[in-house]
């Protein structure tokens, strides 16, 4: 079963604008983590959020998390197209190095 | 080259045959993991291994099997494939840093099977 859920499942914007991604879970974290995946590739680590965290920088991303709301945004600043990608979020619960995966957010940067 | 592969890239099957996919790491990462993507379901887990010889079911294990004799491979065997094993396959690794929680995986290109 899932436990990060991505909203809104798709997302078109015109370069230069803001595109910000939703994720909700459902049980406490260990820390949370965002992956972006390219048409036909494997997917490719973002960044990192610790559940004792409430937000985090690294380049033209910022991801915040709230964990009495269960739930983490992922903001890109200025969009390329090639930014266009799907991105997931994953949660980390307890001890184990496992991930759950959401569905993911279909990001479509037009130029 | 350093990083994890998977072969094949494409594989086109038909239903009850043995098919096995291979993954392999080259930084001795001590954790792999194998997910398949469907459509409407996003990544899901299906074995994962902690060390060579440790291994665990993950959310969808059924009608797969895996081994891990040597830390670098991973291959994923599916015993007698069904048409509902279609799917895209991705291999990754982590490297367990004792951080308390999960460390950022890396993945492979993933495996694209189609079950006729």
């Amino acid at each position: 079963s899932q436990q990060g859920e991505e909203d809104p499942q798709a997302l078109s914007i015109q370069e230069g604008e803001n595109a910000t991604m939703n994720c909700s879970y459902k049980t406490s974290i260990n820390n949370l983590q965002w992956y972006r995946q390219n048409s036909g590739r494997g997917l490719v680590h973002l960044i990192l959020i610790r559940s004792n965290e409430r937000e985090k920088h690294s380049g033209r991303l910022r991801v915040t998390l709230d964990t009495s709301k269960k739930s983490s945004s992922l903001l890109i600043t200025a969009s390329r197209a090639a930014d266009t990608a799907s991105y997931f979020c994953a949660t980390s619960q307890g001890g184990s190095e496992k991930l759950v995966f959401g569905k993911g957010t279909k990001l479509t940067v037009n130029p | 080259d350093a990083g994890i592969t998977q072969s094949p890239r494409y594989k086109i099957t038909e239903t009850g045959r043995q098919v096995t996919l291979m993954c392999h790491q080259t930084w001795s990462h001590s954790y792999m993991f194998w997910y398949r993507q469907d459509l409407g379901h996003g990544l899901r887990l299906i074995y994962y291994s902690a060390a060579a010889d440790i291994t665990d079911k993950g959310e969808v294990p059924d009608g797969y099997v895996v081994s891990r004799s040597k830390t670098e491979n991973f291959p994923l065997t599916l015993e007698s494939a069904t048409r509902s094993q279609t799917s895209v396959y991705f291999c990754a690794s982590s490297e367990s840093k004792g951080s308390g929680g999960a460390d950022e995986q890396f993945f492979g290109p993933g495996t694209r099977l189609t079950v006729l």
